[in-house]
């Protein structure tokens, strides 16, 4: 399959241990952010979102948390899966209209057993 | 099953060739996007159209144009013009309400080199 990313920043975790992805955005307007997942060949897959009315949000196994006083944002995986390995990005809508993203440049998982 | 369906999967252009991706959604979303993806970047904006019979340039439309004559359809073409074609392009939707964003969901994607 085509690589999305060959230089991006690499985590490897175990299998069964938690991930944190973490993610620094650079817009202090930007007011929603989005989670996805990309494996590779394939196009992004959502996760989670998170306005920023919120610190926390969770989902089916996934936590994201935003920290707006120094611009991050982080994703959660608790006991990652070999399913898990793939890029993931993180997106902010950046100017706040007409649902545009800013997209970072993604982490790559890798799931060892 | 509702998505969004990009074809062909792979292409190839011929220099000085226009090439046109195409990209169908059946979800009933307003706003449809075009991203050209190159390894180790994020993805970056081309042109994205809220309605139908507009649209808007994004942050790389130099090379490319689309049209939106059809709310299901947003086809992106690739002129002579754009000079480095080979990427990974993905086009996405989102639907457009009163309450504030909502996520935009992606195709599969097509990978166009040159040949």
């Amino acid at each position: 399959g085509e690589s999305v990313g060959l230089h991006l920043p690499t985590l490897s975790v175990q299998e069964g241990d938690n991930s944190i992805i973490n993610c620094a955005y650079s817009n202090s307007a930007s007011d929603y952010f989005i989670w996805y997942k990309q494996e590779s060949g394939k196009g992004p897959q959502f996760i989670i979102d998170i306005r920023s009315n919120m610190d926390k949000r969770q989902g089916q196994r996934v936590t994201v948390l935003l920290n707006k006083t120094v611009k991050h944002l982080s994703l959660q995986i608790a006991a990652t899966q070999p399913g898990d390995s793939a890029v993931y990005f993180c997106a902010e809508n950046g100017e706040g209209t007409a649902s545009k993203l800013t997209f970072g440049t993604g982490t790559r998982l890798q799931v060892t057993l | 099953d509702g998505g969004i369906t990009q074809s062909p999967k792979y292409l190839f252009r011929k220099e000085g060739q226009n090439v046109t991706l195409s990209c169908e959604q059946n979800l009933n979303h307003d706003a449809m996007y075009w991203y050209r993806q190159d390894p180790g970047q994020g993805l970056r904006l081309i042109y994205y159209s809220q309605i139908v019979n507009d649209f808007q340039k994004g942050d790389i439309a130099e090379g490319y144009s689309v049209s939106r004559e059809k709310k299901e359809s947003f086809p992106l073409t690739v002129t002579s013009a754009q000079k480095n074609p080979t990427a990974f392009y993905l086009c996405a939707s989102t639907l457009r309400t009163g309450v504030g964003n909502q996520p935009q969901h992606f195709g599969d994607g097509t990978r166009l080199s040159i040949l």
